[in-house]
Formats: C-alpha cells, sequence, structure tokens
C-alpha cells in the first residue's frame, strides 16, 4: 500500500536560517506529491505540490522537488521566519489505487528569533 | 466565500454515548472525507465518499459511520464502540479524479470524552 514517511519533528531553527524537511514515500502507482502546513488550532492548508518527476513545487519560498529515482519529496526553506512555526505534512494522491491522500506524521516546526 | 464548515469546533462526549460531527462544503466538490489526527501520527482517514449515497472505509473505520445524503454535507458519527475517541477530527473536501487537485480542510473538531 502506499506510505510516506517523515522525519521526527520538532525542528527548532533560529529566524533566517536552511530548513529541509525530509519525505520520502511508497506509492503503487504514479502518484501526485503535496506538502500542507497546519498552524495551531487550525486545519491543513496546501503549501505546494508536484504531480510527476522531476517537477518543482514552490510557495512562500518554500521548495521541494519530486525526485522519482529516490522516491522523496523534501521541503526546503531558505531563510526561515518565525511566522512559519507550525506543523507540516507530505502527502501523496495516487489515482491508481485508493483515491484519497495519504500522509506522514507530520513535523513540527519551531522558529525562534 | 467558499469553503467547508465543521461544527462544533470543541465537543465533549460522556463515555458510552454516540455524538455526531458536522461537515458542510459550498465548494461543490464530489469528494469528501474524514481524517482523524492524533498526536505523533499524522492524520488517518477514516472514510471516504467520491459521490453522492456512496462512501467507502478507510484505514480507522471501525466505532465511525457516516452518511452521503447531500453533496455539499458528510456527516460522521463517533460511536460508543469507539475505544478511544478523543482527536482531532478534520473533514477535507476535493474533485475527484484529479492527479493535482487541492484538498481544502475545514478547521477542525476536537472531540473529548468525559
Amino acid at each position: 500500500g502506499n506510505s510516506v514517511t517523515q522525519m521526527e519533528g520538532p525542528v527548532t531553527l533560529s529566524e533566517e536560517a536552511f530548513l529541509t524537511i525530509n519525505c520520502t514515500y511508497t506509492a503503487t502507482g504514479y502518484p501526485s506529491l503535496f506538502w500542507y502546513v497546519q498552524y495551531p488550532g487550525e486545519g491543513l492548508q496546501l503549501l505546494l505540490k508536484a504531480t510527476k518527476a522531476d517537477d518543482k513545487g514552490s510557495n512562500k519560498g518554500f521548495e521541494a522537488t519530486y525526485r522519482k529515482e529516490t522516491t522523496s519529496f523534501h521541503l526546503e526553506k531558505g531563510s526561515v521566519q518565525v511566522s512559519d512555526s507550525a506543523v507540516y505534512f507530505c502527502a501523496l494522491w495516487d489515482l491508481t489505487g485508493r483515491r484519497a491522500l495519504t500522509f506522514g506524521s507530520g513535523t513540527r516546526l519551531q522558529v525562534q528569533p | 466565500d467558499g469553503g467547508i464548515t465543521q461544527s462544533p469546533k470543541y465537543l465533549f462526549r460522556k463515555e458510552g454515548q454516540n455524538v455526531t460531527l458536522s461537515c458542510e462544503q459550498n465548494l461543490n466538490h464530489d469528494a469528501m472525507y474524514w481524517y482523524r489526527q492524533d498526536p505523533g501520527q499524522g492524520l488517518r482517514l477514516i472514510y471516504y465518499s467520491q459521490i453522492v449515497n456512496d462512501f467507502q472505509k478507510g484505514d480507522i473505520a471501525e466505532g465511525y459511520s457516516v452518511s452521503r445524503e447531500k453533496k455539499e454535507s458528510f456527516p460522521l458519527t463517533v460511536t460508543s464502540a469507539q475505544k478511544n475517541p478523543t482527536a482531532f477530527y478534520l473533514c477535507a473536501s476535493t474533485i475527484p479524479g484529479a492527479m493535482n487537485t487541492e484538498a481544502f480542510f475545514g478547521q477542525g473538531t476536537r472531540l473529548t470524552v468525559v
């Protein structure tokens, strides 16, 4: 079946530091990949997405590249801000199987001023 | 504004009671989903529905039930058979069948058993 593995958190960084959150996946088909963000007490919001190999998704300074050869979709940001503190979820959508998002366990990011 | 509305935001249940969580969307999406979120476990799929009057079990359906009588509504009932119902519940909707579709989420309902 499908699965998503994320690095465990929390990740604690100082403002303006470089961020990487690792995500790898297992899927039977050719999934689309997503990063969602959850701020305290709220639902999830789409951060970025990529639908095929070598695609790069980007939004609000965050980037992730769909790497089929390593089955990875790592999230990066060059300079984090305090306002980026949230929980980040990697997810996949596989139309050849169950038509629902499969999520990783989430990674909490804490950015200190 | 289009979106998904979950109610209530906080819900307290006594042991042995059934409770129903509401999820309504005005996005005209065919597909709707219920997820459960527990600390450190990410989101786990409870039930999903691709179309009105049809729904499928997800990974943790035991102790839960749903109905999909209207396109815009997908209520979740947490029954007394659910052994550990305290969690944060999220409802989502999408356009089914699109590889790059965005899932829209409600603000969630936090259920606590007292």
